[in-house]
C-alpha cells in the first residue's frame, strides 16, 4: 500500500510545455505539500494545503499552480516550462502542519 | 541569516560505530518543531525524528536520537551502531508555527552526506 503516491515518477518534456504532476495520499491526512530539489539536493517547499486550503505559498513563478480537488489530492500544474525548472519535485502529507510529513518517490522532471 | 544549518557536507563512519550529525537552527517563534529525514541514492525521503520545541525529553527512534540543546539552538542527530544501510543524504528541518497555526513556514538545511565504511 502505497503512503503517497505521485505520478508520473519521470517526467520528460521540452521547454515551453504545459504539464502536470498528481499526489495521492491514503493516510488520511489534512495536509499536503510539494517541494521542488535541485541538482545539489537542496530542498525547498513550494507550497502547502491543510484542508485543501493553501497556507505555504513561497515566492515561486507564477507558472506553477497547484490544485487540492480534495484533502487527499494535491496536483502540480507548470505552464510554459523553462529549463530552470528541471528538478526531483516532490509532494509529502501529514496529519496536521506541525506534525512529521511522510514523502512520495518524487517525480523526476527533465527540460530538453 | 540562515534558518537550518547544518555544518558537515560529508562524514565517514565504521560500521557498528556511532556517529553524530550536527544541526543548528534559528527562530523566534517560541513554537517550532524539528525533523531529521534520511535520502538514500534511490532517491526517497524517509522521516526518522522529531522534537517539538516544548517536549522535555529528547526524542528516541531506534537507533536514532536526537540531542536537542535548546538553549544553544542544536538538534544533532545521533546514529548509533551505523549499518552500511545508513550510508545517505541527512537532511534537518525546521517547522514554525505562529500562534494560532495558521502560519507555518518548513525549511530544510542542505544535507550532511554519510558515508558508512564496512
Amino acid at each position: 500500500d502505497t503512503a503517497v503516491s505521485q505520478t508520473p515518477k519521470y517526467l520528460v518534456t521540452q521547454m515551453g510545455n504545459d504539464k502536470s504532476i498528481k499526489c495521492e495520499q491514503n493516510l488520511g491526512h489534512d495536509t499536503m505539500y510539494w517541494y521542488k530539489q535541485d541538482s545539489k539536493k537542496f530542498l525547498k517547499i513550494m507550497f502547502s494545503y491543510n484542508n485543501k486550503e493553501l497556507i505555504i505559498n513561497e515566492t515561486v513563478p507564477n507558472r506553477f499552480s497547484p490544485k487540492s480537488p480534495d484533502k487527499a489530492h494535491l496536483n502540480l500544474h507548470i505552464n510554459s516550462l523553462e529549463l530552470g525548472d528541471s528538478a526531483v519535485y516532490f509532494c509529502a502529507s501529514s496529519h496536521a502542519p506541525n506534525q512529521p510529513q511522510h514523502f512520495g518517490d518524487g517525480t523526476r522532471l527533465s527540460i530538453l | 541569516a540562515q534558518k537550518i544549518t547544518q555544518t558537515q557536507p560529508g562524514m565517514f563512519v565504521q560500521e557498528k560505530e556511532a556517529v553524530t550529525l550536527d544541526c543548528t537552527y534559528d527562530t523566534s517563534d517560541p513554537s517550532y518543531g524539528l525533523f531529521w529525514y534520511k535520502q538514500p541514492s534511490s532517491g526517497e525521503m524517509i522521516f526518522l525524528i522529531y522534537q517539538g520545541s516544548y517536549d522535555q525529553q529528547n526524542a528516541t527512534e531506534g537507533r536514532y536520537s536526537l540531542n536537542f540543546q535548546k538553549a544553544r539552538k542544536s538538534a544533532n542527530l545521533v546514529i548509533s551502531a551505523s549499518q552500511l544501510g545508513d550510508s545517505a543524504m541527512y537532511f534537518c528541518a525546521m517547522r514554525e508555527v505562529s500562534q494560532g497555526g495558521g502560519y507555518q513556514k518548513v525549511t530544510f538545511g542542505i544535507g550532511t552526506k554519510l558515508q558508512v565504511i564496512p
